[in-house]
């Protein structure tokens, strides 16, 4: 099926130090969503975003919504040993409910350091 | 309930028989997604629900697959005849209504066939 292009596809850094992942697309797409996926359990919603060039943040998490609408990227800052696990994009089309599907991305594994 | 909710956490088959996954959506979710895992990759959308029709079933892999939703509630997804191939991780998802909701996740029945 069809997958994003994420980067990088893992990361290894010590704590406290700044992360930044993005994700590509050929389609334009009408919402971003970044999850986090942690061994044995389903995607947990972090950020989701509906316009372009929107800039949200949620505690240490900051995400943008590129503004062609093919591109995302995700910054953690002063990372710490919980943020392991692994991080995915997904974009979101719709068309009048005839689909609200996500497209995910390959994902970006996350290693912490203490 | 609180979360979208999956049974059976994990199913162990041999190839060739059918199995049934099960999916708890949050409650007053209309519109309900399948989703599968493979060993590690980003999540193939399968099939989507508003309601008890399913207006997007382009991800199915193959005839083997059907999944139905009854109630505007709970929803199953069967497999036919499973083969290895169909070995991973089966994903639900809820959100409200239509439109760009945020999709949220149960934690997945890990299936595996002999």
């Amino acid at each position: 099926g069809q997958q994003l292009n994420q980067s990088p596809q893992s990361m290894f850094i010590q704590e406290g130090e700044d992360v930044s992942m993005n994700c590509t697309s050929s389609s334009i797409f009408n919402t971003w969503l970044w999850y986090k996926q942690d061994p044995g359990e389903g995607p947990v919603l972090l950020i989701a975003l509906y316009k372009a060039g929107e800039l949200t943040s949620n505690g240490r998490l900051t995400a943008q919504f590129g503004i062609t609408r093919k591109d995302s990227f995700l910054n953690i800052s002063a990372s710490i040993p919980s943020d392991v696990g692994i991080y995915f994009c997904a974009g979101q089309e719709f068309y009048g409910g005839a689909t609200n599907k996500l497209i995910f991305g390959t994902g970006t594994l996350l290693a912490v350091q203490p | 309930g609180a979360g979208v909710s999956q049974s059976p956490s994990n199913k162990v088959t041999e190839k060739g028989k059918d199995v049934e996954l099960r999916c708890d959506p949050i409650s007053g979710h209309t519109a309900l997604y399948w989703y599968r895992q493979s060993l590690g990759q980003g999540l193939e959308f399968l099939i989507y629900f508003q309601g008890n029709s399913a207006p997007d079933k382009s991800g199915l892999p193959s005839d083997r697959f059907s999944a139905e939703r009854t109630g505007g509630s709970v929803s199953t997804l069967t497999i036919q005849r499973t083969q290895q191939e169909d070995s991973a991780v089966y994903l639900c998802a809820s959100s409200w209504g239509f439109g760009a909701q945020p999709q949220h996740f149960g934690d997945g029945t890990r299936l595996s066939i002999l």
